[in-house]
């Protein structure tokens, strides 16, 4: 079936290290990926998004890669900072509608060290 | 900046009763939905609504969920009779237009069903 999983549940970084997210996907037709950061308390906030016709995209500290061969979506903070501490998600786009019917993956704990 | 609300922050209810989780979204948004997340577990989706009626909805959401919007700003999301394992956090989303690069996501309800 339809599945998004990660390789690390934890990952435990110094201040000003890059940090490196994995995630392994399984639905060949999505087409839209994302990845969101959650704050203990708070929901799923926006960090960055690819689209299927892309294999790397940056933001602001941000980049994710996209591997459509093996289905690895990877995302690369760098200079990684305390405030960067919270559980990344990966998620993908299953609807081909538009609307966002997404599927988490599990998670990954980014643990920062001042 | 304009940002998703939900009420209560956590709702305690016994098993078998009804419980009403309400949302309002951003003001400009067309397109709503409702993801729910069990206690250490991946954010699932549940409903997509769109022009005042479901567009999309999981295995997850059966008879025992319905979805309203009664007025022109909440949204709100029904279960007629809860069960131990409706307990999660439930969080509610907005969005634009379709394929939007991003979801905004509420800070969530936590229900407690005893």
């Amino acid at each position: 079936g339809e599945s998004v999983g990660l390789h690390l549940p934890t990952l435990s970084v110094q201040e000003g290290d890059n940090s490196i997210i994995n995630c392994a996907y399984s639905n060949s037709a999505s087409d839209y990926f994302i990845w969101y950061k959650q704050e203990s308390g708070k929901g799923p906030q926006f960090i960055i998004d690819i689209r299927s016709n892309m294999d790397k995209r940056q933001g602001q500290r941000v980049t994710v890669l996209l591997n459509k061969t093996v289905k690895h979506l990877s995302l690369q903070i760098a200079a990684t900072q305390p405030g960067d501490s919270a559980v990344y998600f990966c998620a993908e786009n299953i609807a081909g509608t538009g609307f966002q019917k997404l599927v988490f993956g599990t998670g990954t704990r980014l643990l920062v060290s001042p | 900046e304009p940002e998703v609300t939900q009420t209560p922050s956590h709702q305690v209810t016994q098993m078998g009763q009804e419980v009403i989780l309400r949302c309002v979204p951003i003001s400009n948004h067309l397109y709503f939905y409702w993801y729910r997340q069990i206690l250490g577990q991946k954010v699932e989706f549940l409903v997509s609504f769109y022009n005042n009626e479901i567009s999309e909805k999981s295995e997850i959401f059966d008879d025992q969920f319905s979805v309203e919007r009664p007025d022109g700003s909440n949204f709100t999301l029904k279960i007629r009779s809860t069960k131990l394992e409706d307990s999660a956090m439930y969080f509610c989303a907005s969005d634009e237009a379709l394929a939007r690069d991003s979801l905004l996501f509420g800070p969530g309800t936590r229900l407690t069903v005893l």
